[in-house]
């Protein structure tokens, strides 16, 4: 599975729109890019999901640029609510294939 | 998505015991897999069980330390046998549901052992 990295961790303010990018160079022509949020004490859950340009749901935004080298999950106006980690994983779907998890980004909110 | 029951939730355990940690699926799904979380880290695959055969491990955990069984398309249980306190961490299972909507995980047994 394709490698990524993110920043450790980001601090904003709520009400701001956050953007967290991640780097996989060495995407695979078959792998999706997505994108998962963590609180304490709870297990990862699935935020949103792409494979190139732009998805967007009722939750984020994932930005996916031609060469999918990177990508960037948006928040609009986050709240309080949304301090977790955010975990961005590569690979392909639909096979079940095992996730590996990189570091994950800590974002914290604050008023 | 999947639901997914984990259990226990939490549980103390003294060293040398054994706890066993059960994972029911709303749904038939073909894999299951079990994670580990360490304190302030990531998640880190241990295995991947597949109902009618043995469970695939990754490098650095053994069939010993944490045996798995899964006798049905539904249910999953992972062993942590001859607990040591540097196997206090959190345990989570997972399945894949369907390709869009990615992987649905329990909410994690948080283990400590004393």
């Amino acid at each position: 599975l394709a490698k990524t990295t993110q920043p450790i961790s980001m601090d904003s303010y709520e009400g701001q729109e956050v953007n967290i990018t991640c780097s996989h160079n060495n995407i695979a022509t078959n792998d999706y890019i997505t994108w998962y949020q963590q609180f304490p004490s709870q297990g990862p859950r699935f935020i949103i999901q792409g494979y190139k340009t732009k998805v967007t749901n009722e939750v984020a935004s994932l930005f996916i640029p031609a060469d999918r080298k990177s990508s960037t999950l948006s928040l609009p106006r986050v709240s309080l609510s949304d301090t977790a980690v955010y975990y961005c994983l590569v690979g392909p779907t639909g096979t079940a294939s095992k996730l590996t998890f990189g570091t994950g980004t800590r974002l914290q909110v604050t008023l | 998505s999947a639901v997914i029951s984990q259990k226990p939730s939490r549980d103390i355990c003294q060293r040398g015991t054994s706890l066993t940690i059960q994972c029911q699926v709303d749904s038939q799904v073909t894999m299951m897999f079990w994670y580990r979380q360490q304190p302030g880290q990531s998640l880190t695959l241990i295995a991947t069980a597949n109902q009618g055969s043995e469970a695939t491990y990754e490098s650095g955990f053994v069939i010993d330390k944490f045996p798995i069984s899964r006798p049905n398309l539904t249910f999953s249980t992972l062993t942590v046998s001859n607990m040591s306190p540097e196997d206090s961490s959190i345990y989570l299972c997972s399945v894949e549901r369907t390709p869009q909507s990615g992987y649905t995980f329990g909410s994690g047994t948080r283990l400590t052992v004393v």
